[in-house]
């Protein structure tokens, strides 16, 4: 089967940094995917990740490690408006979207 | 950036009848077009893919015949949700993709379908 696991919830500080983690299993990989999603809306694209290493974009950063199935979102400098659930997707050989159940993240002041 | 519009945002209907959700790619030509259904505190489901001109994908153990998906030009993807029941009260969310673009998928804003 293709799954993929992360935690069910987190919670975090106003100000620190927090690492969301991801690993998969899926028949192949064509890329990994983090989406922002706050309650009641859609997905918003934070990042995708194909190649080994870390991609960063401001506030957000994203690392991939292929050999490990694993994948993280690390998210500095915590704004209360960051407490959102955070999607982790992996397109497998077949260009599916494998979906993630979400982290739901809890920013306290 | 590539904007996906989705209309209506929220539908109320009485058991039984049918609704339409209409998914409008407004600043790009969208080759492929997803349907996704999300319950409470629960992931995207991927109901079926569709491609301009020709038939929907659909998932496993979704009906196809109960939820009919056009995608009559490179920026219109419909679905209808017919003879709806509470059961098929959820969120639906429509994503967009083109050619060229690589993998990445744009969200419309969702429609919160209510059956009573």
């Amino acid at each position: 089967g293709q799954n993929i696991d992360q935690p069910t919830e987190m919670t975090a500080t106003e100000g620190a940094i927090v690492q969301i983690n991801c690993t998969y299993q899926t028949s192949g990989f064509n890329g990994l995917f983090w989406y922002q999603q706050h309650a009641g809306e859609a997905p918003t694209f934070l990042s995708y990740n194909v190649l080994d290493g870390l991609e960063e974009k401001g506030r957000f950063s994203s690392f991939l490690s292929r050999s490990k199935g694993y994948s993280y979102l690390l998210l500095k400098e915590l704004q209360m408006k960051d407490s959102a659930s955070y999607l982790c997707a992996v397109i497998n050989s077949n260009y599916q979207l494998i979906w993630g159940a979400g982290t739901k993240l809890i920013i306290k002041p | 950036g590539a904007v996906v519009s989705q209309h209506p945002s929220r539908v109320i209907c009485k058991s039984g009848t049918s609704v339409k959700i209409e998914c409008r790619s407004l600043d790009f030509q969208a080759t492929t077009m997803f349907w996704y259904r999300q319950f409470p505190k629960q992931s995207l489901m991927l109901m079926a893919t569709s491609n301009e001109g020709s038939k929907a994908t659909y998932e496993q153990g979704v009906e196809k015949d109960k939820f009919l998906i056009n995608h009559a030009s490179l920026t219109l993807s419909t679905l209808t949700v017919t003879s709806a029941h509470p059961e098929d009260s959820s969120f639906y969310i429509c994503s967009a993709g083109a050619s060229g673009w690589g993998n990445e998928q744009f969200f419309g804003p969702g429609t919160r379908l209510t059956v009573l």
